[in-house]
């Protein structure tokens, strides 16, 4: 089935480790986005990539870094540099054009900065 | 950024009940969006809208693109135990490739 795939489902990390998570859609969508998700809070745009080998910074994109090298994966580096990592990620995917606000969402990421 | 203004922040209904909920901007949109999240799950999209004034529906939901093109509603008919969850909008403003995310309306059924 076609659909998009958000690994780990749950990290734990120390303190100014840097994490990357993973990303992979085989809906052959050309767009793909990660936003952060805080408790009670509406989803925040990190980065995000409308074709391979290009990506732009979302509305908090500081601390985070990302690459787009294939069409299905979308990986997302959370760094030292991050303030407050600890939340949790959501990839999505979609076809772009006029059905760019159709997202497909993975099931998420939890990450946990003891 | 630009923001949406969502409301209510959260509901507390009866089962059976009819829920209304809005989001509002105070700039253009060109598509209204609106999205259901399941507790530590992904959201998913329920209603999609393009053009000004349209009313679209999906079973017992409805939703509609305001005719001002700064807002959006969805209405959820007959509510039950599975519609629990939190319900986002989502518009993507004229010009942007990006969608704005209201803070979501968290919906609580009591059977």
């Amino acid at each position: 089935d076609g659909g998009i795939t958000q690994s780990p489902k749950y990290l734990f990390r120390k303190e100014g480790q840097n994490v990357t998570l993973s990303c992979e859609q085989n809906l052959n969508h050309d767009a793909m986005y990660w936003y952060r998700q805080d408790p009670g809070q509406g989803l925040r745009l990190i980065y995000y990539s409308q074709i391979v080998n290009d990506f732009q910074k979302g509305d908090i994109a500081e601390g985070y870094s990302v690459s787009r090298e294939k069409k299905e994966s979308f990986p997302l580096t959370v760094t030292s540099a991050q303030k407050n990592p600890t939340a949790f990620y959501l990839c999505a995917s979609s076809m772009g054009g006029l059905h760019t606000g159709e997202l497909f969402f993975g099931e998420g990421s939890r990450l946990t900065v003891l | 950024g630009q923001q949406l203004n969502q409301s209510p922040q959260s509901m507390f209904i009866q089962e059976g009940e009819d829920v209304s909920m809005n989001c509002t901007s105070s700039s253009i949109f060109n598509t209204w969006l609106w999205y259901k999240q399941d507790p530590g799950e992904g959201p998913v999209l329920l209603i999609a809208l393009y053009k000004a004034g349209e009313l679209t529906s999906n079973g017992r939901l409805t939703a509609q693109f305001g005719i001002t093109r700064k807002d959006s509603f969805l209405n959820i008919s007959a509510s039950i135990p599975s519609d629990v969850g939190i319900y986002f909008c989502a518009g993507q403003p004229q010009g942007a490739q990006k969608l704005v995310f209201g803070q979501g309306t968290r919906l609580t059924i009591n059977p």
